[in-house]
Parts: C-alpha cells; sequence; structure tokens
C-alpha cells in the first residue's frame, strides 16, 4: 500500500522568502505526482504535476521528484500571504481508477 | 473551459437521515469522473469512479452509493447517514490531455452529521 508523508507539518515563512514542502512515498513505481492547495477545507486547486525525475515549474511552483530517492518537492518562490494555505502531494497508482493517495498535508503561512 | 459544479455547498443533516451530492462537469464529454471525501482533520480518500454511464465502482466501503445517471452528472447518495460520514466531498474530472494526466476537483460539499 502506497503510503504518502509530507513535511513539515506546518511553515511559515516570510513574505518573499522561498518556501520548501517535502513529499516522501513508499512505492516508486507509481505514476504521477501532484502538488494540490486547499484554502479553508475549499476546493483543490492543482499546482504542479509531475511524472519524470527533474524539475517541473508553472510559474511560481516548481515541483523536483526523484523517484530513486522516493521523494518529491514543492518550491514556492516568492510566496505571498494569498498563498497561505494547505499544501497537498498526491501520488497516483497505476490502473484504470486514478487513485490518488494524498499525504496529510503540510499548512503554510505567509506572512507580510 | 471545462467547469465543474458541486451542490449543494453545505448541509447539515440528522443521524439516520437520506443523503443526496450532486456534481456536474460541462465542456467535457464522456469525462472520467471521481467522488473523494476528507473527514475532518483526516486525509483525502478515494470512494467512488465512473468511466462512463451507467458505470461506477466502489474504492472504499463507507455505506454510500454513488450513481452515474448521465455523462455530465455523478451523484452520491445514502439513505440512512451515520455520524462518521461528516467530513468534505469533493468531486473531480481526470484530464488525460496533457503527458501528465491530472485531476480537477470542484469546489466541494460541507456534510455535517448531527
Amino acid at each position: 500500500q502506497q503510503k504518502v508523508q509530507q513535511s513539515p507539518e506546518s511553515l511559515t515563512v516570510s513574505e518573499g522568502a522561498m518556501a520548501s514542502l517535502n513529499c516522501t512515498f513508499s512505492d516508486g513505481t507509481s505514476n504521477n505526482f501532484r502538488w494540490y492547495r486547499q484554502h479553508s477545507a475549499k476546493g483543490l486547486e492543482v499546482l504542479v504535476s509531475i511524472f519524470s525525475d527533474g524539475e517541473k515549474e508553472e510559474g511560481r511552483f516548481t515541483a523536483h521528484l526523484n523517484r530513486a530517492n522516493l521523494h518529491v518537492s514543492l518550491h514556492i518562490r516568492e510566496p505571498q500571504p494569498s498563498d497561505s494555505a494547505v499544501y497537498l502531494c498526491a501520488v497516483s497508482l497505476q490502473g484504470g481508477s486514478a487513485k490518488l493517495i494524498f499525504g496529510e498535508g503540510t499548512k503554510l503561512t505567509v506572512s507580510s | 473551459a471545462q467547469t465543474i459544479h458541486q451542490w449543494p455547498v453545505a448541509e447539515i443533516k440528522a443521524v439516520g437521515s437520506p443523503l443526496s451530492l450532486g456534481c456536474t462537469i460541462k465542456g467535457k464529454s464522456s469525462p472520467n469522473l471521481y467522488w473523494y471525501w476528507q473527514a475532518t482533520g483526516g486525509t483525502l480518500q478515494q470512494l467512488f469512479y465512473s468511466i462512463t454511464v451507467g458505470q461506477v465502482e466502489s474504492v472504499v466501503q463507507l455505506n454510500l452509493s454513488a450513481s452515474r445517471p448521465k455523462d455530465d452528472q455523478f451523484i452520491l447518495s445514502t439513505e440512512k447517514l451515520l455520524l462518521s460520514h461528516s467530513g468534505f466531498y469533493l468531486c473531480a474530472w481526470r484530464d488525460w490531455g496533457t503527458s501528465a494526466e491530472t485531476l480537477y476537483f470542484g469546489s466541494g460539499t460541507r456534510l455535517t452529521v448531527l
């Protein structure tokens, strides 16, 4: 059973400083890895999807995937107070169900 | 552009009462649709998925059922709510358009069972 763990549990950064979030998973054969953002129990906003080792950038959000180390990270460049939210790492299992296994999230607070 | 709409936004229901949550997607034909559930303070879990009209697969047993009556509609329901059904329900659709397929989520329904 794929397990997804995120760290840190919570993170506070100053506006403009880089924010880095981590996610480790237990099964390296998974297809895709995604980072989502959730504001106050609202719907999820997809930030970055990555499926091959290396880096993928979407605006101010950059994901790094290293399957050998079972690790995917998210870096937020120049974070703003509006970026304060819970960030969720999701790992997909192979097969038609598109079952995503989510981590428990990192609560990011960006102070102005 | 595709849009996904969930209703209601929030519900407060009594234990033992019935429930029906809806999800509609526009702008995408024959979408793969999914129901996810997030208990308060818990992680998101996939409940059901549907590839086509009339076909629904259950992923987690929570005394809930789902139906796909139309191509663009996915319904989550139960005849008798339990306290443990409280939480946040999200509908999602799967985009195959890019090489890294992604699930896009609706804005969710907050369910409180008393």
